[in-house]
């Protein structure tokens, strides 16, 4: 059974360029989380998607990062006209429904460089 | 803020002895869960303990959890070099279906 799937695992992009990462969740997962982890600190949510429907988006910035999670294909994340302060690891994890009787299984995380 | 708080936020031990995190949270919790990273890696789930739990064990871990105290602890016994790495607790709380991590616990074994 195929864990997390997480890619690019590295990403340079150029200050102004966008970013895409994807993130395929564990088979049988239908819960879809992003979180980004700043160097030596713990992990900050971002946003909590199901299929075609965003749950919980509180921990996005307003501007630049958008989520999705289509019927078909895996879930994206998007920041547009990155920053410098966007050099981060972005980790996305999946569980199945019953989230409160669950583990959240994560992936190996993408890390984003903005030069 | 951190819903979850880890102490010591750095540990160095040898290897053959037993290492200690704790956690403490704020606010009331479904579940409280233990992550292992290795570095620049993710996150490992290590065990998970509901909140009608007060000790679970997998192998060389053991968790506790006191919900009087909001608090939890990581026991790893007899470590080893290979449990070195940076532990994190998360908690899941009331209706929420997103994990809150702390700042974790950097722990280094040294032969």
């Amino acid at each position: 059974n195929a864990g997390v799937m997480q890619n690019p695992r590295h990403l340079v992009r150029r200050r102004g360029q966008e970013a895409r990462l994807r993130c395929s969740p564990m088979k049988g997962h239908s819960h879809v989380y992003w979180y980004r982890q700043l160097p030596e600190e713990g992990l900050k949510f971002m946003v909590y998607l199901q299929k075609e429907n965003i749950i919980d988006e509180s921990g996005m910035p307003k501007e630049r990062f958008s989520a999705e999670f289509p019927k078909e294909g895996p879930s994206i994340l998007r920041i547009q006209q990155v920053v410098r302060g966007d050099s981060a690891a972005y980790f996305c994890a999946s569980s199945p429904p019953s989230v409160h009787e669950n583990t959240i299984y994560f992936g190996e995380g993408s890390w984003l460089t903005v030069v | 803020s951190q819903q979850g708080e880890e102490d010591p936020q750095a540990l160095s031990i040898q290897e053959g002895e037993n290492a200690t995190m704790n956690c403490s949270y704020k606010t009331s919790i479904n579940n409280l869960q233990w992550y292992r990273q290795n570095s620049g890696r993710g996150l490992v789930h290590l065990i998970l303990i509901r909140s009608n739990e007060r000790e679970k064990h997998s192998g060389r871990l053991r968790v506790t959890l006191d919900t009087s105290k909001k608090s939890s602890s990581l026991l790893i016994t007899a470590s080893r070099a290979a449990d070195t790495a940076s532990y994190f607790c998360a908690t899941l709380t009331g209706t929420a279906s997103k994990l809150t991590f702390g700042t974790g616990t950097r722990l280094q074994v040294t032969l």
